[in-house]
Parts: C-alpha cells; sequence; structure tokens
C-alpha cells in the first residue's frame, strides 16, 4: 500500500521560504512516476504546484516558476517542495502525491492527507 | 495552458437518483496513442482528493460500478448511476496531457 505524508513547519513569515517533505512508503522514489505538489487555499479548489521525476527533471506551474523548487532524496526515499518569497496568497493546505502510468497504462495517483501552511506575522 | 471547466458547479442530489457532471477543455486531450488525458477526483470533506477515473473512462481499483467516466477531446462527463450519501463532496475534472497540469473549478455534490 502506497502512502505519502507531508511534514513541516505550519506557519512561514511574509517574505520567508515554505519548506516540506514527502515522505514515500510502499514504492521506491526511483520507480518511473512523477512526484507532485498540489495546493488548495482554504475555501477554494486545487492548484498544481508542479512534480519531478526521479532523475531530477522538473515540471514547475508557470504562476511560481522563479519561486518554486523540487528535489528528491533517494536514500531516505521522500520528496520536497521549497517556495520562496512567500505571502498570505500562498496559505493553503498542501498535498504531496505519486501520479502518472504505470506500464499497463494505469494511474497510480495518490495523494497524502495534507498539511495546512499558513503564511503570517 | 489548458483551461477546464466544470458544470454545474453546485448539485444537489437525491439518494439513489442519477448524476451527471460535465468537464471541457479549451484544448483536446486526445493524444496521438488514442488515450484522452482526463482524470476525475473526488474530494471529500476534510480528505486529500481520490482518484475515480483516468485516461477518460477507466475506473481507478476499488471504485464502486455506478461511477463511469465518457467522452473524447474536449468534452467529458462523469455519471453516477445511482447516488450514495457516502459520495458526497467535491468532483473535479484535471487534464494531464501537458504541464501545467490544470484542475476545473469543481463540482460540489450534496444531498438534497
Amino acid at each position: 500500500q502506497v502512502q505519502l505524508q507531508e511534514s513541516g513547519p505550519g506557519l512561514v513569515k511574509p517574505s520567508g521560504t515554505l519548506s516540506l517533505t514527502c515522505d514515500v512508503s510502499g514504492v521506491s522514489i526511483s520507480y518511473n512516476n512523477w512526484w507532485s505538489w498540489v495546493r488548495q487555499p482554504p475555501g477554494k479548489g486545487l492548484e498544481w504546484i508542479g512534480e519531478i521525476f526521479h532523475s531530477g527533471t522538473t515540471n514547475y506551474s508557470p504562476s511560481l516558476q522563479g519561486r518554486v523548487t523540487m528535489s528528491v532524496d533517494k536514500s531516505k526515499n521522500q520528496f520536497s517542495l521549497k517556495l520562496s518569497s512567500v505571502t498570505a496568497a500562498d496559505t493553503a493546505v498542501y498535498y504531496c502525491g505519486r501520479t502518472g502510468y504505470d506500464n499497463d497504462d494505469k494511474s497510480v495517483a495518490r495523494w497524502g492527507q495534507g498539511t495546512l501552511v499558513t503564511v503570517s506575522s | 495552458d489548458i483551461v477546464m471547466t466544470q458544470s454545474p458547479l453546485s448539485l444537489p442530489v437525491t439518494p439513489g437518483e442519477p448524476a451527471s457532471i460535465s468537464c471541457r477543455s479549451s484544448q483536446s486531450l486526445l493524444h496521438s496513442n488514442g488515450y484522452n488525458y482526463l482524470t476525475w477526483y473526488l474530494q471529500k470533506p476534510g480528505q486529500p482528493p481520490q482518484l475515480l477515473i483516468y485516461l477518460g473512462s477507466n475506473r481507478a481499483s476499488g471504485v464502486p460500478d455506478r461511477f463511469s467516466g465518457s467522452g473524447s477531446g474536449t468534452d467529458f462527463t462523469l455519471k453516477v448511476s445511482g447516488v450514495e450519501a457516502e459520495d458526497v463532496g467535491v468532483y473535479y475534472c484535471m487534464q494531464d496531457l501537458q504541464t501545467p497540469r490544470t484542475f476545473g473549478p469543481g463540482t460540489k455534490v450534496d444531498i438534497k
């Protein structure tokens, strides 16, 4: 059973950097699928942040490009998100997930429980 | 970016009755491999999104067969043959044909 768990500070100061880690269990992070982040501001819809492959290849949302960085740590079977220069608009529940398709063209999509990050002084 | 729209945005339903949600994309989601890269998620209150349908019409493992997805190109539909109380929540369509991946605004389904 694949499980993902987000961790990181729940409160970040404006202009600071939001840093989250996603611990993956039940599958190797070296599996050929994407490792993704989405976020959901309180009471609003889902917003795609970006994705990373185990090789380090990344795709980021153009609206966040320049502020977002993702990385993979194979030794810890985890991946991470950093978002710099945060403002109150970055307050949201952040979800990490496994996305993409397996060799039989079956979706592997699964998301962690999410973690609320509040940007406030 | 591909823009995703959904209708209706709110859908009150009677248990046991069918329900249908429409999703449209600003560009075709049909890949040259024949697959439509359209995914449906259900987000129940206080929970993460859970996968319902992928590649337009394939039910994910464990998803009841009362859920079905159809459509091709730019027009897609999610149908629930007989809504149960546990089906309440917000339904999102998402395209994963290209980056940035984009979600629809969501359709909130609740019981009348």
